[in-house]
């Protein structure tokens, strides 16, 4: 099947700082990706969509000046949380969405675990 | 709004034993349903995906029905071995078909050998 990377698998940042992580289709276009987040013993919740040459939509709740989303081209999409607090501390998925013959399949990442000190 | 619950939330269950995870939605007008397996620091796995037209589906020892009707779905695992200990979470597709999936809380597995 299709897949879908991320970098970095796990970062620990200092307070203030930026982190960028990167979404990767590695055998498909995908014209779509989301960024989902995941809290300790909490189910993923959707952040953004994010469409390739357009802006990325925010679900209700989601700080996009906190959350840039950059989605340059067809196999990749980027996502930078800005000037991270420990409350930012959170595993990142992305997923990515393979047009095929049989209809659309959404691939997920494996993650980033990222720590905010 | 579409909300996703998984019953238990957390089950621990000897090896062998046949067992039943349960996910129910609030709105049946979904485009599809999909249970997924995530082991501790790690991302998802994909472990069967059922149509809304579809009623059940089956890989290896892994069974799971939908009903649409009652907003309701079951994973079926025969024969557990502790390499099925992981977090079982499902998730539902809007029938907007949109692709952002609504996931539910999961449901922590433990098998014991």
């Amino acid at each position: 099947g299709a897949v879908v990377s991320q970098h970095p698998s796990r970062v620990i940042c200092k307070s203030g700082t930026s982190v960028k992580i990167e979404c990767r289709s590695l055998d498909f276009q995908a014209t779509t990706m989301f960024w989902y987040r995941q809290f300790p013993k909490q189910s993923l919740m959707l952040m953004a969509t994010s469409n390739e040459g357009s802006k990325a939509t925010y679900e209700q709740g989601v700080e996009k000046d906190k959350f840039l989303i950059n989605h340059a081209s067809l196999t990749l999409s980027t996502l930078t949380v800005t000037s991270a607090h420990p409350e930012d501390s959170s595993f990142y998925i992305c997923s990515a969405v393979a047009p095929s013959g049989a209809g659309d399949t959404q691939y997920f990442g494996p993650g980033t675990r990222l720590t905010v000190l | 709004k579409q909300e996703v619950t998984q019953i238990p939330a957390a089950l621990s269950v000897p090896e062998g034993e046949n067992l039943v995870l349960n996910c129910s939605f609030t709105d049946s007008a979904i485009y599809n349903l999909q249970w997924f397996r995530q082991d501790p620091g790690k991302g998802l796995t994909s472990l069967l995906l059922i149509q809304s037209s579809q009623r059940e589906q089956t890989s290896g020892r892994l069974n799971a029905s939908l009903d649409k009707s009652s907003g309701r779905s079951t994973l079926y695992i025969a024969a557990s071995q502790p390499g099925d200990s992981a977090t079982y979470l499902c998730a539902v597709e809007p029938l907007s078909g949109t692709y952002k999936y609504i996931f539910g809380t999961g449901t922590r597995l433990k098998v014991l050998a």
